[in-house]
């Protein structure tokens, strides 16, 4: 059981360039997130999936784009990079809403 | 949209007993009281949840009075190894959990 996994674990993107985040559970669970952390700060959450095939935003969704593609997988989508969109990226999934959220090892973001 | 307010940070010495309070006053009836612990550079883990009055379970209690309007997050006898960032989340079940936000949280720094 791996839990939640993130890929890439660290990427550096030039400004204006686009890349995907990929998120993937195997815990069966129904509910999805993506929060951003940065630097002393608290996690934001940017968009959640409360189940499979819907996707709603959250705090800070803005330059972002998500897609739910199974129960398994929640992407995060970049389209085009800003330095302000440097930060940590976690990954989390719940059984349902609201439920324990587990959490992936964090995506590490620098854009130049 | 419950807001969460914690202390930035507390500092303790390792053995004593470290109690973190969390106001969050616009607490709705149907939000339960979540406490994660982050390390650094990983991503936050569940450490106990609650709905009201006191639960324990084998690493901490939640104190939760009647009202409601805050929490107590309680580590007894706290090590080395405690000292990490808490963060207190309020959320509904199956409703609208996915706009719970994280705050800031507490940096607990234990001493020897």
């Amino acid at each position: 059981n791996a839990g939640v996994t993130q890929t890439p674990k660290f990427q550096v993107l030039k400004t204006g360039q686009s890349m995907t985040l990929q998120c993937a559970q195997d815990m069966n669970h129904n509910s999805m997130y993506w929060y951003r952390q940065d630097p002393g700060m608290g996690l934001r959450l940017i968009y959640y999936s409360a189940s499979e095939g819907t996707t709603d935003k959250g705090e800070v969704p803005n330059g972002y784009n998500v897609s739910r593609l199974n129960k398994r997988e929640f992407s995060l989508r970049l389209e085009s990079a800003a330095p302000s969109q440097t930060s940590v990226y976690f990954c989390a999934s719940s059984v349902d809403r609201g439920e324990t959220q587990y959490f992936g090892p964090g995506t590490r973001l620098l854009v130049l | 949209l419950a807001k969460t307010t914690q202390p930035i940070s507390m500092d303790s010495y390792e053995g004593q007993e470290v109690n973190i309070t969390c106001s969050h006053n616009n607490i709705a009836t149907n939000d339960y009281i979540t406490w994660y612990q982050q390390f650094p550079s990983q991503g936050p883990r569940f450490i106990i949840q609650g709905y009201k009055t006191k639960v324990t379970n084998e690493v901490a209690s939640l104190f939760i009075p009647a009202d409601r309007k805050s929490s107590t997050l309680s580590l007894p006898r706290v090590s080395l190894s405690d000292t990490a960032v808490y963060y207190c989340l309020v959320g509904g079940l199956n409703t609208n959990a996915g706009k719970s936000t994280f705050g800031d949280g507490t940096t607990l720094t234990v001493k020897p």
